[in-house]
Formats: C-alpha cells, structure tokens, sequence
C-alpha cells in the first residue's frame, strides 16, 4: 500500500516564485526520498533525507523531515520552467535486507515562464 | 549511476494478447524492480527479480498475469499476459544504485513502456 501523501495533487506557479510540496507518511522509515518524473519519463532522484536528519540542501533544493509528525517537505527555489514535472515522496522500509522506496501520489508542479 | 534501457517505450495492444518489456542495465546489479504507473497514479511495486531465483510478487499482483524472467545480472523481462483495458499503465523498471551524496541505496529507472490496450 502507499506509504506517503502528498500535498498539493497540483501547484501552479510563476517563475521564479517558490514551489513547496508536503509529504504525508504512516508508519516509521529509514529514509525519505524525492524523486521527479518529466511527463513521459522515468523517475530520477532528487535527494535523500535519512530519519535522524531535519534538513537538507541540494543546490535549489531544501527538504525537510519531522518524524513526529511524520511529514516532511520539498521546497524548490527560484522556479523555472523546466522544473515543471511531477513530484513523488517515497518511504524507505526494509524489504528482505534492502531498502525499497514506497511511493506517495506525487504532486504536479507547472512552472509558468 | 546506472544507465537502463527499456522498451518498447509504448505501444498498443488487443485485449487477450500479451506483450513482453525488456530491461537491460548497463552494470550488474543483483535486484532489479518492475513497478507499474496507472494513469495519473503514484508508482506500485509489481515484483522484485533476483538472478537466479524467481520473482518476490507484491500483494495483488501473481506470477500467471505478470511473469519475469531474469537470466542473468543485466537484464530482465516482464511480460503482461491476457491483457485488458486495465492493464493500460506506464510499466517501470528500476535498479538499486549507490549515491555516494546520499550515502545510501536509491532508485534509477528505465524511461517506461506506455501500454494502451484495447
């Protein structure tokens, strides 16, 4: 079953404006990861939160994590048009000694140049 | 970080037909996942291949509809068998790659096979 929601389903911005997608899980993780999907593609990975971690940079990119209340977010900086694509969280929970992500609905970002 | 390739990338079957995907990954790498994307959906998990045992299914989803085949540590096919309209999706394949930024096992996928059946 999915293990996280999240929220918005749809965000539409302008450019350069901030995006900020919520994640929603249930039970306790390992890992949080985001992952985006271009329209007609596979997902890449976008950056990795591990539980005892609250927060993250990658150039653009801030997640964090609140294992109490089991959510965390996605916020991207200075939008642009190309970062249009949809948004998937995904919980780590061990499977048979890995570690196999679960994924959320996603949320679907349109950037507007 | 590995490099997949899938296909087909789409293509339109008939009902009662079926439709084998390939996977193949530029490395070895001991598990590979298939994962299907209904229309505006989130990714499930179908089943995880390991070289030289069978397939682990996920709940809902069995053998006789969705077999796999992984003969050897690049490559693997999951077949789509008596098709119908509600196996319309995006069928993903996926591999676990080290990210040494992360620190930790994440996911690279294949581009996706699109199947519309009619």
């Amino acid at each position: 079953s999915q293990q996280g929601e999240e929220d918005p389903q749809a965000l539409s911005i302008q450019e350069g404006e901030n995006a900020t997608m919520n994640c929603s899980y249930k039970t306790s993780i390992n890992n949080l990861q985001w992952y985006r999907q271009n329209s007609g593609r596979g997902l890449v990975h976008l950056i990795l939160i591990r539980s005892n971690e609250r927060e993250k940079h990658s150039g653009r990119l801030r997640v964090t994590l609140d294992t109490s209340k089991k959510s965390s977010s996605l916020l991207i900086t200075a939008s642009r048009a190309a970062d249009t694509a949809s948004y998937f969280c995904a919980t780590a929970q061990a499977s048979g000694g890995s570690y196999i992500p679960t994924f959320g609905r996603g949320t679907s970002l349109i950037v507007h140049p | 970080s590995a490099v997949i390739s899938q296909k087909p990338s789409r293509d339109i079957c008939q009902r009662g037909t079926s439709l084998t995907i390939q996977c193949q990954v530029d490395s070895q790498v001991t598990m590979m996942f298939w994962y299907r994307q209904q229309p505006g959906q989130s990714l499930t998990l179908i089943a995880t291949a390991n070289q030289g045992s069978e397939a682990t299914y996920e709940s809902g989803f069995v053998i006789d509809k969705f077999p796999i085949s992984r003969p050897n540590l690049t490559f693997s096919t999951l077949t789509v068998s008596n098709m119908s309209p509600e196996d319309s999706s995006i069928y993903l394949c996926s591999v676990e790659v080290w990210d040494s930024s992360a620190g930790a096992n994440v996911l690279t996928f294949g581009a996706g096979s699109r199947l519309t059946v009619l």
